[in-house]
């Protein structure tokens, strides 16, 4: 069945610093999401990415769909500690299943 | 509008007792999900409902769990027997459209003993 994967699983950064997760899907996507669970939280929606190569930005994160659809990134410029969380990818196929990654959980150092 | 609701936000029940988790979605939203939530498995989709009508329950771990939408505004995840392996964090999301994005309940963390 379908896979998504995420790396890294953890990121420890010094505040200010950048971060990146990758998502890399087994199955061509026809859409991806990404969420953010603060700790002891719930998931919340953060984005959708549909098109091919498509990018978006979101004040200091920005979103890439890759142009096969099998993979995307969010990077985090200048990390604040109230970027700290597990930041997951969901991808969805066209029959409308969606798998979500094992998330990257983001720790920032004050 | 207050979200999906999810209750109780804790259980803790005995091994073999029935445990039954309720989710009220957001009102409007025409989908509704169940996930479970571990450090092992991760996120995981047990079923999803589109119009109280269950689409795809392929994640409904055994016969042990069942789930319900009788009706647009509510929704039940039951499991009878519940065993130690079921602790977990369950959540309960809606949507209206799929390119919303899926509003999360804040959760029932489940401990089985």
């Amino acid at each position: 069945g379908q896979q998504v994967m995420q790396i890294p699983q953890y990121q420890h950064v010094q505040e200010g610093e950048d971060f990146t997760t990758y998502c890399n899907s087994s199955t061509t996507l026809s859409n991806i999401q990404w969420y953010k669970q603060r700790p002891g939280g719930h998931p919340v929606f953060l984005i959708q990415l549909v098109k091919s190569g498509e990018v978006k930005k979101q004040k200091r994160l920005t979103f890439q769909f890759g142009e096969a659809k099998k993979n995307s990134s969010l990077h985090i410029t200048a990390t604040q500690t109230t970027d700290v969380g597990t930041y997951f990818c969901a991808g969805f196929t066209n029959a409308g299943k969606s798998t979500f990654g094992d998330g990257t959980t983001l720790t920032v150092k004050p | 509008d207050a979200g999906v609701i999810q209750s109780p936000r804790h259980e803790v029940t005995e091994m073999g007792q029935e445990v039954t988790l309720r989710c009220k979605p957001i009102s409007g939203h025409n989908s509704l999900f169940w996930y479970r939530q571990t450090m092992m498995r991760g996120l995981e989709l047990l079923i999803y409902f589109n119009n109280n009508v269950p689409i795809d329950d392929s994640g409904m771990p055994e016969d042990r769990f069942s789930a319900k939408m009788p009706n647009a505004s509510f929704s039940t995840l039951k499991i009878q027997p519940s065993e130690p392996r079921d602790s977990a964090v369950y959540f309960c999301a809606s949507t209206l459209r799929e390119d919303y994005g899926y509003t999360f309940g804040s959760g029932t963390r489940l401990t089985v003993v």
